[in-house]
């Protein structure tokens, strides 16, 4: 089937380590996105992708890193300078982010909690 | 003000009500809109875009006022499985293509 995996569902980070979460897509969509959640709030843009070897800063980047190495991958780490990074972390992908329509699809979400 | 304002609810409806939720954006220059649906503790899941001449799928019916900003979603004959919240998105543009999200509005349909 066609869509986005996050990995794992759950995570937990201890204070002062560093924590990666996954994210493939099989949609072969050009862009790439990862956004906070917080209870009760909208998503925040933490970092985005619009092709491979290239990303830029969303509106809450600091804290954490990411990398585009190959076009159906777009990892998150989350760096023990994100001081409070308990969140529903969600990725998406766009087709072609030029699009003035530019429909994102999401993965299931990451849990993080600090320990 | 925020780029994308909507009102949080909660909507408490019964079933087969009709309801409407309104969203205000503040960029003159956004370009396309959606509206998205997120269950509990759930991805958003898109709903429908929103086109100018306005656009109906079945008993939701989403429309654009650009003159005044803002954004509409027509829920007819509420379903239980409608329960959930609805995401004003909103496509500013910007050059990073990202989208702007609402907060939500929660709906509560109830038997």
């Amino acid at each position: 089937d066609g869509g986005i995996t996050q990995s794992p569902k759950y995570l937990f980070r201890k204070e002062g380590q560093n924590v990666t979460l996954s994210c493939e897509q099989n949609l072969n969509h050009d862009a790439m996105y990862w956004y906070r959640q917080d209870p009760g709030q909208g998503l925040r843009l933490i970092y985005y992708s619009q092709i491979v070897n290239d990303f830029q800063k969303g509106d809450i980047a600091e804290g954490y890193s990411v990398s585009r190495e190959k076009k159906e991958s777009f990892p998150l780490t989350v760096t023990s300078a994100q001081k409070n990074p308990t969140a529903f972390y969600l990725c998406a992908s766009s087709i072609a982010p030029q699009l003035a329509k530019n429909i994102q699809y999401f993965g299931a979400g990451t849990r993080l909690s600090v320990l | 003000r925020k780029e994308v304002e909507q009102d949080p609810g909660p909507f408490n409806v019964p079933e087969g009500a009709t309801v409407a939720f309104n969203c205000t954006y503040s960029n003159s220059a956004s370009q396309s809109f959606f509206w998205y649906r997120q269950d509990c503790r759930k991805e958003p899941k898109l709903l429908m875009s929103v086109y100018s001449s306005g656009n109906e799928d079945g008993r939701f019916t989403a429309q654009l006022n650009r003159a005044s900003q803002y954004i509409s979603l027509l829920i007819r004959d509420s379903k239980l499985s409608d329960s959930a919240t609805y995401l004003c998105v909103v496509n500013t543009n910007t050059g990073r293509r990202a989208l702007t999200f609402g907060s939500g509005t929660r709906l509560q349909v109830q038997p």
